[in-house]
């Protein structure tokens, strides 16, 4: 699976809590994407990476955050959980197009 | 990034070729045809993808027609394994790096 692991694979959380989803690549890629998948919406991008530091927002960025202090991590924050949120994340990196995704994370906020 | 258009959902009979048509009538001249397949609870994965020509892989066939309006997936000789949401995305040539997944077509390979 292209050296993309993420964790925790599943999670069970409180409505309000704070939530961190990390995603690890081996392969030194640039490019690094946080998706949620959601029966009737498809994958929906989050957040984007271009490289250490530089980030920038997808088509449903609100409620997230993200950050990239290192090549081979990048970190998907929900500050205070919400039941909307639960959702399969999938990490994924790759080139301008081609990419290359991870193993997913369940999320279920109560 | 143009509109792709896929039926919801197709059948195949294992050891035979499946073909899956994907409608992309808006695709601008800078913009690749791409790919994706996810099997069930796993995340998507890269097949092929093309911008003109059409190409081969160990996994699959890409053809576009010449009016690049629309193009066929060939998997030639399914497997159960093959079972899986195949997604048909167009994206542009330059710096747009972001894939908007539609709905895709659910191939069943049955045995």
């Amino acid at each position: 699976d292209a050296g993309i692991t993420q964790s925790p694979r599943h999670k069970v959380t409180e409505t309000g809590t704070p939530v961190t989803l990390r995603c690890h690549q081996t392969e030194n890629h640039r490019y690094m994407y946080w998706y949620r998948q959601d029966p009737g919406h498809g994958l929906r991008l989050i957040h984007y990476s271009y490289g250490v530091k530089d980030t920038d927002k997808g088509e449903v960025s609100d409620g997230y955050s993200v950050s990239r202090s290192k090549t081979e991590d990048f970190l998907l924050t929900l500050e205070s959980a919400t039941s909307s949120q639960t959702s399969v994340y999938f990490c994924a990196i790759g080139g301008v197009q081609t990419q290359y995704f991870g193993p997913g994370t369940r999320l279920l906020v109560l | 990034d143009a509109k792709t258009t896929q039926p919801p959902s197709m059948d195949c009979a294992e050891g035979r070729a499946a073909n899956l048509p994907c409608n992309h009538s808006t695709i601008s001249g800078n913009e690749y045809v791409y790919w994706y397949r996810q099997i069930h609870s796993q995340g998507p994965q890269y097949i092929i993808h093309g911008l003109k020509n059409n190409e081969t892989n160990e996994m699959a066939s890409l053809i576009i027609t010449e009016d690049r309006k629309s193009s066929t997936l060939i998997l030639p000789h399914a497997t159960l394994r093959d079972t899986a949401v195949y997604y048909c995305i167009v994206v542009g040539g330059g710096s747009n790096y972001k894939l908007t997944f539609g709905k895709g077509t659910l191939l069943t390979v049955n045995p």
